[in-house]
């Protein structure tokens, strides 16, 4: 079954880029889109973006200015970067495989990474 | 965007009850609405998909209805370990959404 393993640095100063890569395992890369979550303390899950294997991005609006979602179709694996980062940018970051059907339309994020906490200070 | 939002945001409930979860979306979002279950330090695991899918290995206690703008998430019998916070969300259109989660505590 499709795992997902997901690191990147865990705290960082205001300002600096959070980077963060995920490497897919145990399934196909094709198909699918690859999104990025994140989950402030205490608070809900907030959709940062997506990637398919062929490089098309979707970023959230509140976001997409500083958001770059990358891909390495050769190592299985897609990455996340969020450029200026605030103490607003605490939370925990998660990968997921989103879940589509034969048309391409998706129905919920179905693999989950374990999820990686970034903390944003100075 | 579109909007999401959940009632109740937090109730008390017994093991054996039937609990209900309602996630009300901003406009009409069809049959796109999943549900999500996570447990405290995990990562959310999807429950139900396209409004009523049963996602594969989910127990059966779990079902879902709605269209259009108004969803249900119910436990026929809430178990030990289905209390956790739960997650609606709609894959209609991007920006994906999701609802502030409707936290299930034991009574």
């Amino acid at each position: 079954q499709v795992q997902l393993q997901q690191w990147g640095a865990g705290l960082l100063k205001p300002s600096e880029t959070l980077s963060l890569t995920c490497a897919v395992y145990g399934g196909s890369f094709s198909g699918h889109y690859w999104s990025w979550i994140r989950q402030p303390p205490g608070k809900g899950l907030e959709w940062i973006g997506e990637i398919n294997h062929s490089g098309s991005t979707n970023y959230n609006p509140s976001l997409k200015s500083r958001v770059t979602i990358s891909i390495d179709t050769s190592k299985n694996q897609f990455s996340l970067k969020l450029s200026s980062v605030t103490a607003a940018a605490t939370a925990v970051y998660y990968c997921v495989r989103v879940q589509n059907d034969y048309t391409g339309q998706s129905h919920g994020m179905d693999v989950w990474g374990q999820g990686t906490t970034v903390t944003v200070s100075s | 965007d579109i909007q999401m939002t959940q009632s109740p945001s937090s109730l008390s409930a017994s093991v054996g009850d039937r609990v209900t979860i309602t996630c009300r979306a901003s406009q009409s979002i069809t049959s796109y609405l999943n549900w999500y279950q996570q447990r405290p330090g995990k990562a959310p695991k999807l429950l139900i998909f396209a409004a009523s899918s049963l996602q594969s290995g989910v127990p059966s206690r779990f079902s879902g209805s709605g269209s259009g703008t108004d969803f249900t998430l119910t436990i026929s019998s809430l178990q030990p370990e289905d209390f956790a916070t739960y997650y609606c969300q709609q894959s209609y259109s991007t920006p994906w959404t999701f609802g502030q989660g409707t936290k299930v505590e034991i009574k």
